[in-house]
């Protein structure tokens, strides 16, 4: 079955770099794209841009820009997210998820979901 | 592409049916997601395509609407539906709506 499975929550000062990574496992790593999702606690979901897993090209959301990488290492059929200059406002959970699309269609979908990283930053 | 999600919080009772809307800044045609999130727990996807029951999602849910405004309905709620619902639109890179927060009455 699908799975993506992210790694071990982290403790960062501010002005540090944080990568979490997603495992991605029972199915064609390079066929689906891989977007990054961040939540602050108790607020909602923000997009923050996607990575095409074949050929390793990055899209990032404009509040990202310049301060985000996404990385990936399709013999580990892994992919990273690399924040930096972290502050206060950065701690929050962060989810990968597969980016699906309809048979025969061109909608697309958030299929499947990492169990979520969570990110402190603190002094 | 600005997403516009109402309520953002209702307080429903076990039976009700419950309407959830989401407006897109601009024509989105059936490019729209549902969402519902519990605490602790990544989000599960609901609808897609506007109106395409995900697998094993109970019939109970239904969405509706194309271009700028869509519907998310549970005809009965149930007590494992109280949560978070969130649109997101797909036409364009992604924005998710900013959510509704379904609370027992």
């Amino acid at each position: 079955q699908v799975q993506l499975v992210q790694s071990g929550a982290e403790v960062k000062k501010p002005g540090a770099s944080v990568k979490v990574s997603c495992k991605a496992s029972g199915y064609t790593f390079t066929n689906y794209a891989i977007h990054w999702v961040r939540q602050a606690p108790g607020q909602g979901l923000e997009w923050m841009g996607w990575i095409n897993p074949d050929i390793g090209d990055s899209t990032y959301s404009q509040k990202f820009q310049g301060r985000v990488t996404f990385t990936r290492d399709r013999s580990a059929t892994t992919v990273a997210m690399e924040l930096n200059s972290l502050t206060f406002e950065d701690t929050a959970t962060f989810y990968c998820t597969r980016d699906a699309k309809v048979v025969g269609a061109s909608e697309n979908y958030f299929d499947s979901w990492g169990q979520g990283t969570l990110v402190i930053v603190s002094s | 592409i600005q997403m516009t999600q109402s309520p953002s919080s209702l307080s429903a009772s076990v039976g009700d049916r419950v309407t959830i809307t989401c407006r897109a800044s601009q024509n989105i045609d059936t490019y729209l997601n549902w969402y519902q999130q519990k605490p602790g727990k990544a989000p599960r996807l609901l609808i897609y395509a506007a109106s395409s029951l995900q697998t094993e999602v109970p019939s109970r849910f239904s969405g509706g609407g194309s271009g700028t405004d869509f519907t998310l309905t549970i005809s009965s709620l149930q007590p494992e539906d109280f949560a978070t619902y969130y649109c997101l639109q797909t036409y364009n890179i992604r924005t998710f709506g900013q959510g509704t927060k379904v609370e027992i009455k």
